[in-house]
């Protein structure tokens, strides 16, 4: 059974404060990560990665797959208020398409 | 506007009645997605479709029940089979392109209260 495993579920942490949050995965034809924040509703997509060890970078926000221990990291630097909310992740499958999500990390920042 | 709808945003139900949820979406996507968010987890996948006229089960199928007649909508029906339905339903579409799923775009989801 596929399976996606995010840690950890809950971090507190002050605002500056730089965070990495992990996502592992176990999945049958692995094609692609995805990650996402969800604030209130419905997630919005971050990044996409395919290959292993090339960094995504967005502003704070940076990501990093690696193919061979099956797991990617997000990071937040510099963190902010804003940045509170719960970080998914997820596996696509080859073929099917089909996604496999994490139970997501719940980040809080503290001004 | 290109995005994707859900309706409604709230809705009520007793126990015993099915109920359908709506999701339309005008991007061109050919993939359309139902999760299921409860409290403290992740997202659950329902069903999915590829193309018109065709669907997979998710992980957690049993009680739902979907169509793909149309490109643009993928309406899931809650049937009274399911035996926990109050929860947050999300749907979601994305593009199929050569190197396969890109990334889904999601609707603002539906929260199912049933009594």
């Amino acid at each position: 059974e596929d399976k996606v495993v995010q840690s950890p579920l809950s971090l507190v942490v002050h605002e500056g404060d730089t965070v990495t949050l992990n996502c592992s995965y176990e999945v049958t034809n692995f094609r692609s990560l995805l990650w996402y924040k969800q604030e209130k509703k419905a997630p919005t997509f971050l990044f996409m990665l395919t290959s292993s060890g090339i960094e995504k970078k967005s502003g704070r926000l940076s990501s990093i797959l690696d193919k061979k221990e099956l797991f990617s990291i997000l990071n937040i630097t510099a963190t902010q208020t804003g940045d509170s909310a719960i970080y998914l992740c997820a596996s696509v499958q080859g073929g099917n398409e089909k996604l496999t999500f994490g139970t997501g990390t719940r980040l809080t920042i503290i001004p | 506007d290109g995005g994707i709808t859900q309706s409604p945003k709230y809705l009520f139900r007793k126990e015993g009645q099915n109920v359908t949820l709506s999701c339309e979406q005008n991007l061109n996507h050919d993939a359309m997605y139902w999760y299921r968010q409860d409290p403290g987890q992740g997202l659950r996948l329902i069903y999915y479709s590829q193309i018109v006229n065709d669907f997979q089960k998710g992980d957690i199928a049993e009680g739902y029940s979907v169509s793909r007649e149309k490109k643009e909508s993928f309406p899931l029906t809650v049937t009274s089979a399911q035996k926990n339905p109050t929860a947050f339903y999300l749907c979601a579409s994305s593009i199929v392109g050569l190197a396969g799923v890109s990334e889904q775009y999601f609707g603002p989801g539906t929260r199912l209260t049933v009594t």
